[in-house]
């Protein structure tokens, strides 16, 4: 299994601002996802992030609305940047395992003013 | 573009009683999972069954995976009101790293 975390678990932000999301692993990954789960919706796959080289982003999603930091193995940070409330959502960060199972972080809950 | 498609949308039951939620797919799967979230919380793994697989169990959860009708089933049995939640599954293609969602089953157990 995987221990994943992320800060911060909730925020409220005014639009036109930024907000970046951490996420640490307990182990070491080649790769890390982000996602976007809109209000009662499911999740929607906003990037996977390598670690040494830019994230690809899925359709839809593009860096400059969602730059993505992966500066080492086990750690990666996402930005939603001059949000707005359409940005409201929880982002969850995960991994994949050894045994082929995909682990989510406990999610940030955002809300845009 | 999200692939499996779960069914009902919404379930709601007595405490007790047993909960099915199935899901279909489109393509060829790697493997199949079941999540489980609790109001807007993190998702947390249930069971994963992969493509030459046909059933699994996991205490009172039950998974079945029909390749040829690209489908799967999730049943819980005996359920509780602590089961109230929203169920996913999520499909992994072979040679792809990405892992897609469907759409979930909301569950409510009434006590």
């Amino acid at each position: 299994s995987a221990v994943i975390s992320q800060k911060p678990s909730r925020d409220i932000c005014q639009r036109g601002t930024s907000l970046t999301i951490q996420c640490q692993v307990d182990s070491q990954v080649t790769m890390m996802f982000w996602y976007r789960q809109q209000p009662g919706q499911s999740l929607t796959l906003i990037a996977t992030a390598n670690q040494g080289s830019e994230a690809t982003y899925e359709s839809g999603f593009v860096i400059d609305k969602f730059p993505i930091s992966r500066p080492n193995l086990t750690f990666s940070t996402l930005t939603v940047s001059n949000m707005s409330p359409e940005d409201s959502s929880i982002y969850l960060c995960s991994v994949w395992t050894q045994s082929d199972t995909q682990y989510f972080g406990p999610g940030t809950r955002l809300t845009v003013l | 573009s999200q692939q499996g498609e779960e069914d009902p949308q919404a379930l709601s039951i007595q405490e007790g009683e047993n909960a099915t939620m199935n899901c279909s797919y489109k393509t060829s799967i790697n493997n199949l999972q079941w999540y489980r979230q609790n109001s807007g919380r993190g998702l947390v793994h249930l069971i994963l069954i992969r493509s030459n697989e046909r059933e699994k169990h996991s205490g009172r959860l039950r998974v079945t995976l029909d390749t040829s009708k690209k489908s799967s089933s999730l049943l819980i049995t005996a359920s509780r009101a602590a089961d109230t939640a929203s169920y996913f599954c999520a499909t992994k293609k072979g040679g792809s790293e990405k892992l897609v969602f469907g759409k979930g089953t909301k569950l409510t157990v009434n006590p």
